[in-house]
């Protein structure tokens, strides 16, 4: 079965511009959820989207936004890009059902903002 | 305030030695811990989950413990190899919600010199 896969894996940017990652669950994952991790916060989680919904938000500003389509596929779009959004930005699926769950993680898109 | 933190920052150790990295939370209510093993420039990958009425738990040269009391988790790694560098993250999940109600760890870096 094949993993979690993101796209692209590399992306500059400037300040100002907007950008779209894409995240391709394992087959049969319902729900996707982004996290963006920094050196010095870990992982901060910005979502997550259930079945083209979403279900659980973070405590991030509205240039922040996803979504997620009938095939489970998910995009997130950062617009107005600032310095600070430097990070790599993790997508994770999972069944979506029981507490249980087990995330399993994309390799991340690495965006450099100058 | 729901937290983790993990000790230490970083570690440096000489093949074959063994290691352990600390985990404590204040995480409640507490479903289950999970410690994840991150290699640079790719995803999370899990390693171990305990619930709360397990206390050791094992995955080839890696045991993580917990003591749901004390709130304290670690992971021991045994005869460490080069490839055992890399980040391991403490995650902890409470029942309630979805992957907003995962509280992770910044992590300690590992490096396994020869």
């Amino acid at each position: 079965k094949a993993g979690v896969t993101q796209t692209p894996r590399y992306l500059i940017k400037t300040r100002g511009q907007q950008v779209t990652l894409s995240c391709s669950p394992i087959s049969g994952h319902r729900s996707v959820s982004w996290y963006q991790q920094t050196p010095g916060q870990g992982l901060q989680f910005l979502f997550e989207y259930f079945s083209e919904t979403q279900r659980n938000k973070g405590n991030f500003p509205g240039r922040f936004s996803g979504r997620q389509f009938s095939n489970s596929r998910s995009e997130m779009n950062v617009s107005t890009l600032e310095l600070g959004d430097s990070a790599l930005y993790l997508c994770a699926s999972s069944l979506g059902g029981t507490e249980h769950n087990e995330q399993f993680f994309g390799p991340g898109t690495r965006l450099t903002v100058l | 305030k729901n937290q983790v933190e993990q000790s230490p920052q970083s570690l440096i150790i000489l093949e074959g030695k063994n290691c352990t990295l600390q985990c404590n939370y204040t995480v409640s209510p507490f479903s289950n811990l999970r410690w994840y093993k991150q290699d640079t420039g790719r995803g999370p990958v899990s390693l171990t989950i305990m619930t709360f009425s397990e206390n050791t738990k094992s995955n080839g040269r890696y045991t993580a413990t917990l003591d749901a009391d004390t709130k304290q988790s670690s992971l021991h790694i045994t005869a460490s190899q080069l490839s055992d560098s890399a980040s391991y993250i403490c995650v902890v999940k409470s029942p309630r919600g979805g992957a907003n109600n995962l509280f992770f760890g910044t992590g300690t870096r590992l490096t396994v010199i020869p």
